[in-house]
């Protein structure tokens, strides 16, 4: 079954500075790939996602790149914001979606 | 429309006791999924319900749990015989064909 490891596990960056999340998957069938933001004591919700047909997508401070042939991608928060600060999840599908383990970012002020 | 919504919010209950977690799914999703969250951990995968496919229980950590989704649509997560080490919050998620994943907002299960 797919595997989805994640790193950093902790991620502490300047107010301001760029933030950057690697993951990599094992399964290469996996075509989804999603990221959640989860804020202390809340939900996991979506922030991004990227499809396996598509290497790149941004929204504002926001991105995702897909490298398929690696078997990697990556999340990149620019300009962060103290309300940046959470736990980020990677997540690949095939048919379930697998999780990794979490990032928690912190900005620094 | 209305969003995953799970009961009870808190639950505690005495070790050796078993206890049933509700999830109600976003109406017409076909896709389930109970995970559990230990304090700080990630996102441990339980069990997936897809459609009238058989569960996918590969994520469930012993025999003492199990879980059943009726008609498609609301599921029960049943823990039985609890441990402390069973305490953590309990997470359903729910997607349609879209694949986006819609989090309920859990159940904190505490086993004294």
């Amino acid at each position: 079954g797919e595997n989805v490891e994640q790193h950093p596990s902790t991620l502490s960056v300047q107010e301001g500075d760029s933030a950057v999340i690697k993951c990599t998957y094992s399964d290469s069938a996996s075509n989804y790939f999603p990221w959640y933001k989860q804020e202390l004591g809340k939900r996991p919700q979506l922030i991004i996602d990227i499809r396996s047909n598509v290497g790149e997508k941004k929204d504002q401070r926001i991105a995702v790149t897909l490298n398929k042939t690696a078997k990697h991608f990556s999340l990149h928060i620019t300009e962060t914001q103290p309300e940046d600060s959470a736990v980020y999840f990677c997540a690949a599908r095939d048919d379930k979606i697998i999780f990794g383990k979490g990032t928690r970012l912190h900005i620094l002020p | 429309g209305a969003g995953v919504s799970q009961s009870p919010s808190n639950k505690v209950t005495e070790k050796g006791k078993d206890v049933e977690l509700r999830c109600d799914p976003i109406s017409g999703h076909t896709a389930l999924y109970w995970y559990r969250q230990s304090l700080g951990q990630g996102l441990e995968f339980l069990i997936y319900f897809q459609g009238n496919s058989a569960p996918d229980k590969s994520g469930l950590p012993s025999d003492r749990f199990s879980a059943e989704r009726t008609g498609g649509s609301v599921s029960t997560l049943t823990i039985q015989r609890t441990q402390q080490e069973d305490s953590a919050v309990y997470l359903c998620a729910s997607s349609s064909t879209r694949n986006e994943q819609f989090f309920g907002p859990g159940t904190r299960l505490t086993v004294l």
